[in-house]
């Protein structure tokens, strides 16, 4: 099955500096990339997401890029600020053709924390 | 308010008892999915259910139950055979979107602890 790695665990930056975080993917049919940020004692919530057929995309200071060939695909925050502190989880879609149905593998994820 | 509502928050178990976390949306979704939380290691797929009366199993099923019932509804069992079951447990729904995947919305959640 899909195996999603995440990287770093953990990560604390100046405010107003950027931030990346990577993850890599096993199986190359693979083919939906969303990133999810939680923050302290709330749900999970889709903060951007990329399609296979597309190598980047960007939402107001954040983006995230996708390279099919080395199946990794990361997340660039930029302009950071303290809201933006929170658990930050990359994840890989697969199609199950076997049994049906849409299955979402999660990374590990990343605590993300912006100083002051 | 539409939404997907999880109770309890919380939950204490004994060991060897069983429990039913429920979960419910108003989004008209047809498919559910519970996962998995526990510290560093992100969020892992319990159960998942594409359309009613059907769901499939996801990566840690065992000692885990579900049913599918209703559209609105997908109710989790921990059973006592689930060996280490104190955990944070999320529920999410999504419009089935074929083969190329759609956003998840996540209910707040359900905090077991076993005793």
């Amino acid at each position: 099955g899909e195996n999603v790695e995440q990287h770093p665990s953990t990560l604390s930056v100046q405010e107003g500096d950027s931030a990346v975080i990577k993850c890599t993917y096993s199986d190359s049919a693979s083919n939906y990339f969303p990133w999810y940020k939680q923050e302290l004692g709330k749900r999970p919530q889709l903060i951007i997401d990329i399609r296979s057929n597309v190598g980047e995309k960007k939402d107001q200071r954040i983006a995230v890029t996708l390279n099919k060939t080395a199946k990794h695909f990361s997340l660039h925050i930029t302009e950071t600020q303290p809201e933006d502190s929170a658990v930050y989880f990359c994840a890989a879609h697969n199609f199950i053709l076997t049994g049906g149905g849409n299955k979402l593998t999660f990374g590990t994820g990343t605590q993300l924390k912006v100083e002051l | 308010d539409g939404g997907i509502t999880q109770s309890p928050k919380y939950l204490f178990r004994k060991e060897g008892q069983n429990v039913t976390l429920s979960c419910e949306q108003n989004l008209n979704h047809d498919a559910m999915y519970w996962y998995r939380q526990d510290p560093g290691q992100g969020l892992r797929l319990i159960y998942y259910s594409q359309i009613v009366n059907d769901f499939q199993k996801g990566d840690i099923a065992e000692g885990y139950s579900v049913s599918r019932e209703k559209k609105e509804s997908f109710p989790l069992t921990v059973t006592s055979a689930q060996k280490n079951p104190t955990a944070f447990y999320l529920c999410a729904s999504s419009i089935d979107s074929g083969t190329s995947g759609g956003e998840l919305f996540f209910g707040e959640g359900s905090r077991l602890t076993v005793l």
